[in-house]
């Protein structure tokens, strides 16, 4: 079955850009009808959903959070990856990845997610 | 920016049935899905498409729709069930995903 595997540094300086990446496992990122995303949740907080990339490469991102975030795909690695710029405290939190399932008549949810890695951002 | 509102905790006896709705304009529009977080886990998906159930998922979860408001019930609730619950949608366009408020359910 899909597994979907964090990874990247567990603490990043103020200002400097988080970057992370999900390695899927399991069955290849470019079949089926899915497209890759990140989700974050700080600490006793809920989730906050990051942005979305199909393996065409075409991007969504939380309009909150566009001006800082690039999700990008690597299909020959069957991975993508994520990219938080100019970062502060208020972006520390667990960061997910997941997939996203959709289909034809509309339905479209986050169907398998990784573990999560926590991101530290502190000097 | 669009928002899901969901009540922050419902308490519930084992063996009763645990109600928990979230509201939002675009949800007439917009298919709603629910996930179960136990802590220090990720999110579970255990319905979709506002009502459906995906395998695995315990028959005792069930949702339904209404409006503006969605609602996922347990029926039964087991002590297992002690979790958070967030509905998750998407704005009118469908484009930006969201995630409601979430809402803790403590088994008493």
């Amino acid at each position: 079955q899909v597994q979907l595997q964090e990874s990247g540094p567990g603490l990043v300086k103020p200002s400097q850009t988080l970057s992370l990446t999900c390695t899927v496992s399991g069955g290849s990122i470019s079949s089926g009808s899915y497209y890759w995303s990140w989700i974050r949740q700080p600490a006793g907080k809920g989730l906050e959903w990051i942005g979305r990339i199909y393996t065409s490469g075409s991007t969504n991102y939380n309009p909150s959070l566009k001006s800082r975030v690039t999700i990008s795909v690597d299909t020959s690695k069957n991975q993508f990856s994520l990219k938080l710029s100019s970062v502060t405290a208020a972006d520390t939190a667990v960061y997910y990845c997941a997939r996203g399932y959709y289909d034809s008549s509309g339905g479209d949810a986050f169907d398998i997610w990784g573990q999560g890695t926590m991101v530290t951002v502190s000097s | 920016s669009y928002e899901l509102t969901q009540p922050p905790s419902v308490s519930v006896s084992p063996g009763q049935t645990a109600r928990i709705t979230c509201s939002g304009d675009a949800l007439p529009k917009q298919y709603a899905y629910w996930y179960q977080q136990k802590p220090g886990q990720a999110p579970v998906l255990v319905i979709y498409k506002d009502s459906e159930r995906p395998s695995g998922i315990p028959e005792r979860f069930s949702g339904s729709s209404s409006g503006t408001t969605v609602t996922l019930t347990i029926s039964g609730v087991q002590a297992e069930d002690e979790a958070d619950y967030y509905c998750q949608s998407a704005d009118s366009s469908g484009t930006y995903k969201v995630f409601g408020t979430g809402t803790k359910v403590t088994v008493l």
